[in-house]
């Protein structure tokens, strides 16, 4: 069974630190591009970022980028993300996806992490 | 970036009605839109990629048609469990965009 499992969300206070981790199991990790999708309370979903099978490449959405950093551990079969210089835009539910192969969409999701910026 | 638009952005249906969302894309993106099932405090479950290929396990009362800019996702028959938000998602190129949700309510 495919289980995607997010850890690390927590309170931090504005231009802090956090790093999330997705550890993935009961599929071959190193062969499926993942990515990460957040969600604002009560807001639509975003996608922030994705890395390829074997860490070489990675996206980012133009609200993060060069302050978050995404990266894998494939034989620990688990993706990260280290984000920095936080903001209370950045408040939001976080999962990790897996990119299906063929396409960027996403078959399996993680239950998410909640990250929250505040003073 | 490639902008999404869903319409309605949100819906009153009965158990039993044909429900149809919409998703409009700001540029052509081919058959590269996927559509989303997201219910309250979970994650979303992926309905239909490649605009219309049903994914496994998905009853078949889903269905996604159209190609380039325009799109439906369709509920033949509404069911209680389909009550949900739904979400467009283009695929065609980075940066990767969801359209903004349609909710589907109880009438």
């Amino acid at each position: 069974e495919v289980q995607l499992v997010e850890s690390g969300g927590g309170l931090v206070q504005p231009g802090g630190s956090l790093r999330l981790s997705c550890a993935a199991s009961g599929f071959t990790f190193s062969n499926y591009w993942m990515h990460w999708v957040r969600q604002a309370p009560g807001k639509g979903l975003v996608w922030v970022s994705r890395i390829n099978s074997d860490g070489s490449g990675t996206n980012y959405a133009d609200s993060v980028k060069g302050r978050f950093t995404i990266s894998r551990d494939n034989p620990k079969n688990t993706l990260y993300l280290q984000m920095n210089s936080l903001r209370a835009e950045d408040t939001a539910i976080y999962y990790c996806a897996r990119g299906e192969v063929g396409g960027s969409y996403y078959g399996y999701w993680g239950q998410g992490t909640l990250v929250t910026v505040s003073s | 970036d490639i902008q999404m638009t869903q319409s309605p952005s949100s819906l009153s249906a009965s158990v039993g009605d044909r429900v149809t969302i919409t998703c409009r894309a700001s540029q052509n993106i081919d058959y590269y839109l996927n559509w989303y099932q997201q219910k309250p405090g979970k994650a979303p479950n992926l309905l239909i990629y490649s605009a219309s290929s049903l994914q496994s396990g998905v009853p078949s009362r889903f269905s996604g048609s159209g190609s380039g800019t325009d799109f439906t996702l369709t509920i033949s028959s509404l069911q209680p469990e389909d009550f949900a938000t739904y979400y467009c998602q283009q695929s065609y190129r980075i940066p990767l965009t969801f359209g903004g949700g349609t909710k589907v309510e109880i009438k």
